[in-house]
């Protein structure tokens, strides 16, 4: 596609609930990252991929949170049984990163995508 | 731990007017620094990424600059227009690969 697409861009689930948040980066894009903005903030970086296997997960916040890109394309954002602190903008961001190349990449722009709006009641 | 902060935190302007927003961060061993605008409830548009080896980056009416030493980078636009109205970030990228977000700056340029 011509862009990162995210789905859904809403989602309202019950405290408790299991969600799922799709990230579909841009076509080629090696690299994908999930950040979370809470109202008024910048956001905060919670993983990252290179290819199919998360090189940085140090920003997720604790073991309820889950993510996953099992082909080195799409990813799916996982958060269990979800609490109302977890409501905020979920973005993704993908970035053309040379695979086996050195992890320290001074060239890393990142395309982000429009976001999927989480609240948890 | 990299901490990045802008100022202001929001600046009202008429249309027309040359305006400086600010960023700076604390760890100057940064490998880039990006620029972004956010129009409210969307994503983030990238505007300008500024590599660490380069002292500013422009587009159109907007001009980046990076001064690693001192921690700090500033977007100017020239000739504000009420398009222009927007949360801009910064991001810097530390070591890793991660963006370390500074809190936004809300411009709002009145016609």
């Amino acid at each position: 596609g011509a862009g990162v697409s995210q789905t859904p861009s809403n989602k309202v689930t019950e405290k408790g609930k299991y969600v799922e948040l799709r990230c579909d980066p841009i076509s080629g894009h090696t690299a994908l990252y999930w950040y979370r903005q809470s109202l008024g903030q910048g956001p905060e970086f919670l993983i990252y991929f290179q290819g199919t296997g998360a090189a940085d997960d140090s920003g997720l916040p604790n073991d309820r949170f889950f993510a996953v890109r099992p082909e080195g394309s799409v990813s799916t954002l996982k958060i269990q049984r979800t609490e109302r602190g977890d409501s905020a903008v979920y973005l993704c961001a993908s970035s053309w990163l040379p695979l086996g190349g050195a992890v320290m990449s001074s060239y890393n722009e990142q395309f982000f995508g429009p976001g999927t709006r989480l609240t948890v009641l | 731990k990299q901490e990045v902060t802008q100022i202001p935190a929001a600046l009202s302007v008429p249309e027309g007017e040359n305006l400086v927003l600010n960023c700076s961060f604390t760890d100057s061993a940064i490998y880039n620094l990006q620029w972004f605008r956010q129009d409210p409830g969307k994503g983030l548009t990238s505007l300008l990424l500024i590599q660490s080896s380069q002292r500013e980056q422009t587009s159109g009416r907007l001009n980046a600059s990076l001064d690693k030493s001192s921690g700090r980078s500033t977007l100017y636009i020239a000739a504000s227009q009420p398009g222009d109205s927007a949360t801009y970030l910064c991001a810097v990228g530390p070591s890793g690969q991660n963006f370390v977000f500074g809190p936004g700056t809300r411009l709002s340029v009145l016609p």
